[in-house]
């Protein structure tokens, strides 16, 4: 079956521009993830999401960095006035619920010039 | 606050050695528990998870890890590594409930032929 999908794979843009970064998870998964991953580093958590109740967002790193879900379906990750230090891969993952095994999308990998 | 800690973030083993990664977390009460794998250009992929049961849990490509409740411990072991096992690993606790999972800061593994 689907698996989580993300989009676009790759995103170049000049510092100080607005991103979207999209995720569609499996269907049916109540919780949503987004992570970020740094070359080289380990996974950064950013924000997290769970059926209908608050998003737990304790891992944005700026108020810079917001994300959407609407219901239980797509999420959006937007990084406005980008800096270099926001290049890295962005990662959502999805479960069946909060403490279920993820399922990880390919990742956005995004470059800010 | 919950978290996890993996002592070894860089380890180096020639094939058929053995393997053992260490895995501390800080939860309280229930716990979920899992490792996940990811392999060089790869997305990641879950290695073996522990909800309730045996603490002795089996994964895929001959892993297994040992949940010692007294220790606050999941360590991943393997007999014989295989220079396949190349990767980075994570383990990520989770508590009861709708609690998110947290992943901690990964363990590179590369196996020399």
């Amino acid at each position: 079956g689907a698996g989580v999908s993300q989009s676009p794979s790759n995103k170049v843009t000049e510092k100080g521009k607005d991103v979207e970064l999209r995720c569609d998870p499996i269907s049916g998964h109540t919780a949503l993830y987004w992570y970020r991953q740094r070359l080289g580093q380990g996974l950064e958590f950013l924000i997290y999401f769970q059926g209908n109740s608050a998003p737990d967002k304790s891992g944005l790193p700026s108020d810079r960095f917001s994300a959407e879900r609407t219901g239980e379906s797509v999420s959006t990750l937007t990084i406005q006035r980008t800096q270099q230090e926001d290049s890295a891969v962005y990662l959502c993952a999805s479960s069946s619920y909060s403490h279920q095994p993820q399922h990880f999308g390919d990742g956005t990998r995004l470059s800010i010039l | 606050a919950q978290s996890v800690s993996q002592h070894n973030h860089h380890v180096i083993l020639s094939e058929a050695a053995s393997l053992e990664l260490g895995c501390n977390y800080s939860y309280g009460g229930t716990v979920n528990l899992f490792w996940y794998v990811q392999y060089p250009g790869q997305h990641l992929q879950l290695l073996l998870k522990y909800f309730s049961g045996d603490p002795l849990v089996k994964g895929i490509k001959g892993f297994e890890a040992e949940f010692i409740k007294s220790k606050f411990s999941f360590n991943l072991r393997k007999p014989s590594v295989q220079w396949s096992d190349t990767a980075e690993y994570f383990c990520a606790p989770s508590g009861g409930g709708y609690q998110k999972v947290t992943f901690g800061t990964g363990t590179k593994l590369q196996v020399i032929p």
